[in-house]
């Protein structure tokens, strides 16, 4: 059981430049999450997913898009990164319907993403 | 303003300390209340959570909801240096699916 996996674990980006986060769960959790985390600004949500097939806007959705196409993946992609997105990112499921309580939240282990 | 407040720190003290870590929030809607621990370069993890007012132990660890105050601490007694990390409040209302995280305080026990 790996719980929250996040690939890759490092990237280092040129402003312009495209990417996406993969973040992978083995929990048959419903809720999915992704944050940025900045000194000085604590977890901010950029989008989250309550289901398959849904997504949401969080605090900071801006120059960020999101897909769950699989109940077990949510991916989070950049267009066009800006040094701004300079950031640690972190993935997080939560709640099994009948199992674990909607404010557990499991985090990976973080992305650390440089924007040059 | 932001809905909740966390004194960042950092915050050192000696090995077999009595740490106190505190959270002020802003919405009264919150019902859940949880602290996150996160080691250098980790993940967060679920330490202790908390439903409405009270107390809770878990340990040498004690998490206090004050709803009237909209104030929540955790206590963590004979503490060590393996409680050196950073500790994030966070908070969620009944009908809610996301998380409220405080700023997080870093913690450092000196051995």
């Amino acid at each position: 059981n790996a719980g929250v996996t996040q690939t890759p674990k490092f990237r280092v980006l040129k402003t312009g430049q495209s990417m996406t986060l993969l973040c992978a769960q083995d929990m048959n959790h419903e809720y999915m999450y992704w944050y940025r985390q900045d000194p000085g600004m604590g977890l901010r949500l950029i989008h989250y997913s309550v289901g398959e097939g849904t997504t949401a806007k969080g605090e900071v959705p801006d120059g960020y898009n999101v897909s769950r196409l699989k109940k077990q993946n949510f991916l989070l992609g950049l267009e066009s990164a800006a040094p701004s997105q300079t950031s640690v990112y972190f993935c997080a499921s939560s709640w099994t319907s009948g199992g674990t309580n909607k404010e557990t939240q499991y985090f990976g282990p973080g992305t650390r993403l440089l924007v040059l | 303003q932001k809905e909740v407040e966390q004194d960042p720190g950092p915050l050192s003290v000696p090995e077999g300390a009595i740490v106190s870590l505190n959270c002020t929030y802003s919405n009264s809607a919150f019902q859940y209340f949880m602290w996150y621990r996160q080691y250098s370069r980790k993940g967060p993890e679920l330490l202790m959570y908390t439903y409405s007012s009270g107390n809770k132990e878990d340990g040498r660890f004690t998490a206090q909801v004050d709803k009237s105050s909209k104030y929540i601490s955790l206590f963590i007694r004979d503490s060590q240096p393996s409680d050196s990390a950073t500790y994030l409040c966070a908070m969620l209302s009944a009908s809610g699916s996301r998380l409220t995280f405080g700023e997080g305080t870093q913690l450092t026990v000196n051995p």
